[in-house]
C-alpha cells in the first residue's frame, strides 16, 4: 500500500486568494489524481496529475483555476486559484500503481 | 443516468447483523471494482479491490462482482459499531486515457448500533 500525506490538512482563506495543497507519497507510484468532495457528497475527479507534463482535466475543471504540478513520481501539488466561497470543499489526493489510495484530505473554507 | 448508482441509505443495523451494500453501473468498459470506507472527516480507506466476476473475501468483508448484470456488492459479516462509516463503491476502466480514474457511487451511510 501507499501512504499519502497532504498539507495543509485544513485552511481558512479569503475570497480572491490562492492556496496550494501538497501531496507526498511514501513510494513511487504510476498514477496520481486530485479529487474534490463537497460537504455530504461523493468524490468528483478534478484531474490526473501527469509526471513531467501538463495535467489532464475533467469536464468542468480548467487549468487556470486548478493548476497542478507533478515534478516526480512521489509528489504533486494542486493550487486553487482566485478562490470563492463555492470552492469550499475537501480536496483529496489519490495515488497508486493499480490499487488507489487516498490522503486524509485538505479541508478548505473560503470566506 | 449516472455511470454508477449507489443507494445512499442511511442504513442502520444492530451489532452482529450481515450488511449488504450495492452498486450498479452502466458502462461495460469498467473492469476494476473497489470499495472504500470513509469515516467522518477522514480520507477514503481502501477495503477491497477486484477485477473479476465472482467473490473476494477478506476477513469479515466479501466483495462480489457480477459483470453480466453490472452489479457489485459488499457484504459485512458480524457487523461492529466500528464499521459505522460511509461506504463508497468506485469503478475504473481497464485502459486508455481513462486508466486508473475512479468513478464513485454516492456512498452509503452505515450505522451499526450496539
Amino acid at each position: 500500500s501507499a501512504v499519502i500525506s497532504q498539507k495543509p490538512s485544513r485552511d481558512i482563506c479569503q475570497r480572491g486568494t490562492s492556496l496550494t495543497i501538497q501531496c507526498q507519497v511514501d513510494s513511487q507510484v504510476t498514477m496520481m489524481f486530485w479529487y474534490r468532495q463537497q460537504p455530504g457528497q461523493s468524490l468528483t475527479l478534478i484531474a490526473t496529475a501527469n509526471q513531467g507534463s501538463e495535467a489532464t482535466y475533467e469536464s468542468g475543471f480548467v487549468i487556470d483555476k486548478f493548476p497542478i504540478s507533478r515534478p516526480n513520481l512521489t509528489f504533486s501539488t494542486l493550487t486553487v486559484s482566485n478562490m470563492s466561497p463555492e470552492d469550499s470543499s475537501i480536496y483529496l489526493c489519490s495515488a497508486g500503481s493499480g490499487e488507489l489510495f487516498f490522503g486524509e484530505g485538505s479541508r478548505l473554507t473560503v470566506l | 443516468q449516472k455511470e454508477v448508482e449507489q443507494d445512499p441509505g442511511p442504513l442502520s443495523v444492530p451489532e452482529g447483523a450481515i450488511v449488504s451494500l450495492n452498486c450498479t453501473y452502466s458502462n461495460s468498459a469498467f473492469q476494476y471494482f473497489m470499495w472504500y470506507r470513509q469515516y467522518s472527516r477522514k480520507g477514503p480507506e481502501l477495503l477491497m479491490y477486484t477485477y473479476s466476476s465472482g467473490n473476494k473475501e477478506d476477513g469479515r468483508f466479501t466483495a462480489q462482482v457480477d459483470k453480466s448484470s453490472k452489479y457489485i456488492s459488499l457484504f459485512i459479516r458480524d457487523s461492529q459499531p466500528s464499521d459505522s462509516a460511509t461506504y463508497l463503491c468506485a469503478i475504473s476502466n481497464a485502459g486508455g486515457t481513462s486508466y486508473g480514474k475512479l468513478t464513485f457511487g454516492q456512498g452509503t451511510i452505515l450505522t451499526v448500533h450496539p
